[in-house]
């Protein structure tokens, strides 16, 4: 089936730095999403992006939907403490049916106060 | 103004037993998804439904799976015979469909462990 890489699996930074993750597809994307899952919980979403070069920001993430379609990014600034927990992109492919969404491996945060 | 509900929260069954997980979606919402997502990995998706209708099983094991989403009431996801390879976090989501249709609202989920 269809893979997303994300990368990297796992960061530890120190309290205020910024951060930076990101997805890449050998298929073309239609839309792309970040969610975060913090422990025990189900994931929630951070941003939606629906065309490509599109630039989204929410407080301090920001999120871009790469000119080829293939990859996004999203970035946190200023990290707290609080931006603990996993982050997913997911994204769906013209093909599939509905709003089904294909998910990454997730990237790891830890932020050491 | 609830949220997606999955129930049970946390299931522990023994090898053989069945599983059955809930979903009640968003108010307004009457697209279904079901993920299952394995320790340390990402959530992989399963089947998609709609009131009364199977859209999407691609995901589905071909056997002891099985999906429904009824008139009246939540979906189900019935797990059959469990194994300890079902062990497992299943998420439900919800989207209304049409415009807006690629946003997914995840529940809390339920938590399998089979003994």
């Amino acid at each position: 089936g269809q893979q997303l890489n994300q990368s990297p699996q796992s960061m530890f930074i120190q309290e205020g730095e910024d951060v930076s993750m990101n997805c890449t597809s050998s298929s073309i994307f239609n839309t792309w999403l970040w969610y975060k899952q913090d422990p025990g919980e189900g994931p929630v979403l951070l941003i939606a992006l629906y065309k490509a070069g599109e630039l989204t920001s929410n407080g301090r993430l920001t999120a871009q939907f790469g000119i080829t379609r293939k990859d996004s990014f999203l970035n946190i600034s200023a990290s707290i403490p609080s931006d603990v927990g996993i982050y997913f992109c997911a994204g769906q492919i013209p093909e599939t049916s509905g709003s089904r969404l294909t998910f990454g491996e997730g990237t790891q945060l830890t932020v050491n106060p | 103004n609830a949220g997606v509900m999955q129930n049970p929260r946390h299931l522990v069954r023994r090898r053989g037993q069945e599983a059955r997980l809930r979903c009640s979606p968003m108010k307004g919402h009457s697209h279904v998804y079901w993920y299952r997502q394995l320790p340390e990995e990402g959530l992989k998706f399963m089947v998609y439904l709609q009131k009364e209708n199977i859209i999407d099983e691609s995901g589905m094991p071909k056997e002891r799976f099985s999906a429904e989403f009824p008139k009246e009431g939540p979906s189900i996801l019935r797990i059959q015979q469990v194994v300890r390879g079902d062990s497992a976090a299943y998420f439900c989501a919800s989207s209304p469909g049409g415009y807006g249709a690629n946003v997914l609202t995840f529940g809390a989920g339920s938590r399998l462990t089979v003994l």
